[in-house]
């Protein structure tokens, strides 16, 4: 079965540049989560998009912004990169009808 | 807001038996959603089970069920004939209709010995 694929799978930036973090639902899946996650800390909720609107943000810094597109992949954008933004970044998708989420493999961004 | 509790840090179990991971919730709705997550040494994350609140029965997928007990906000899971591959970090999580995040507890990291 398809699963979530989320581009790059790793990526190194140094302090002050800018990331684009991408994803791509599950085939009909139109709602799309951003996570972060720490070492050793649980997944924190960023922000989540259904039809291309915004559902649900979380904790995300005004560093970030997000979008998703006509065909229903997101892309996370990240500016003026920290250290403490070193992390796992995780897309999940889901169908509207549905609350389960599917996760991506996601991206570990390392900041130096 | 909702939280949600993981008192076990750090749990092992023998090859073939059986263990139980335990998770409690806070919450003042009645209808939501939980979730146990396994995230391997690869880091992905991987649906285990799930569990809709307004169900009685408990949910079981396979070696993997669910123990729900609604009024005391307890959602615990049990692994039966544990298998070296069981090995993980356990998240639990809750989910609520109209707030499209998942919350997760910190996570049990469960060893299998052989």
């Amino acid at each position: 079965a398809a699963g979530v694929i989320q581009s790059p799978r790793h990526l190194i930036k140094e302090k002050r540049e800018t990331a684009t973090l991408k994803c791509y639902p599950i085939p009909r899946h139109d709602t799309v989560y951003w996570y972060q996650q720490g070492p050793g800390q649980d997944p924190q909720f960023l922000i989540s998009f259904y039809e291309k609107m915004q559902s649900d943000k979380g904790s995300i810094p005004d560093r970030f912004s997000a979008q998703q597109f006509s065909d229903y992949h997101s892309e996370l954008n990240m500016s003026s990169l920290e250290l403490g933004d070193s992390a796992l970044y995780f897309c999940a998708s889901s169908p509207y009808y549905k609350y389960e989420q599917y996760f991506g493999p996601g991206t570990r961004l390392t900041v130096t | 807001a909702q939280t949600v509790t993981q008192s076990q840090p750090e749990m092992s179990v023998q090859e073939a038996e059986t263990v139980t991971l335990s998770c409690t919730y806070d919450t003042s709705e009645s209808d939501y959603y939980l979730f146990w997550y396994k995230q391997p040494p690869s880091r992905q994350m991987i649906l285990v089970i799930r569990q809709e609140a307004y169900k009685q029965q408990n949910a079981t997928e396979n070696r993997f069920s669910v123990n729900f007990q609604k009024a005391a906000k307890s959602f615990s899971l049990k692994i039966s004939d544990s298998q070296l591959g069981d090995a993980a970090m356990y998240f639990c999580a809750y989910y609520q209709g109209g707030s499209e995040k998942l919350v997760f507890g910190k996570g049990t990291k469960l060893t299998v010995n052989p």
